[in-house]
């Protein structure tokens, strides 16, 4: 079965600096990985996906997200942080051969001026 | 274009009291989700739905039911609630193939007493 690992329960980064939130996953085959933001009170909405391809995706809001296959690692990355870029976000990863979508745990990003 | 709508936002019951969460999708979705959100945990897969009549258990399915008579709607029924049912739910929906990103509502926030 698939899984997904967010090791950090948040990250706090200054404006102006580079960010990264960390995932690695875990599946049989070729993966599909998706990054999600929420923001309070809200649903999650999407950043950017890996299917197959180049190894670093741009998404939504100027994030990337950096793909290893070797360390099976799919990292969220964004070279100069915003206040509000300040959210929960989350990794998933789908397989090919199910619809479930399986989420980590999250982790909270806090940008500070 | 309202995307994905939940129905009621919020919601206070009694242990044991039972009631229908809704979900409708707009866009014409073949794959609907049911997830719960409590803290530290993620979001955990209730129940799916790959197309209208058939559903399927996700990673927590004990004390929900669901079912899919139309493509727009996907309804979660609570039997009989109970205090470890308070959460944050989640309906989403996704175009077909696992590389489609999922579209959430924004939730709603069930209290059991």
């Amino acid at each position: 079965a698939q899984s997904v690992a967010q090791p950090e329960d948040q990250v706090n980064v200054a404006e102006g600096n580079p960010l990264t939130v960390k995932c690695t996953y875990s599946v049989s085959g070729n993966p599909y990985l998706f990054w999600y933001v929420q923001y309070p009170n809200r649903g999650l909405q999407f950043l950017l996906k890996y299917i197959t391809g180049d190894n670093l995706v741009k998404g939504s809001y100027g994030f990337e997200a950096e793909f290893n296959k070797s360390q099976t690692s799919f990292h969220l990355k964004k070279p100069s942080a915003l206040v509000s870029d300040s959210a929960l976000d989350f990794c998933a990863v789908r397989d090919m051969g199910f619809q479930k979508l399986v989420f980590g745990t999250g982790t909270r990003l806090l940008v500070s001026p | 274009n309202a995307g994905v709508t939940q129905t009621p936002k919020f919601q206070v019951l009694k242990t044991g009291q039972s009631m229908t969460l809704q979900c409708a999708q707009d866009m014409n979705h073949e794959y609907m989700s049911w997830y719960r959100q409590d803290p530290g945990m993620g979001l955990r897969l209730i129940h799916y739905s790959v197309g209208a009549g058939i559903t399927d258990q996700g990673e927590v399915p004990n004390g929900y039911n669901v079912s899919r008579s139309t493509t727009e709607d996907f309804p979660l029924r609570l039997l009989s609630a109970a205090p470890s049912q308070t959460s944050v739910y989640f309906c989403a929906s996704s175009s077909g193939g696992p590389n489609q990103p999922q579209h959430f509502g924004d939730g709603t926030r069930l209290s059991i007493l």
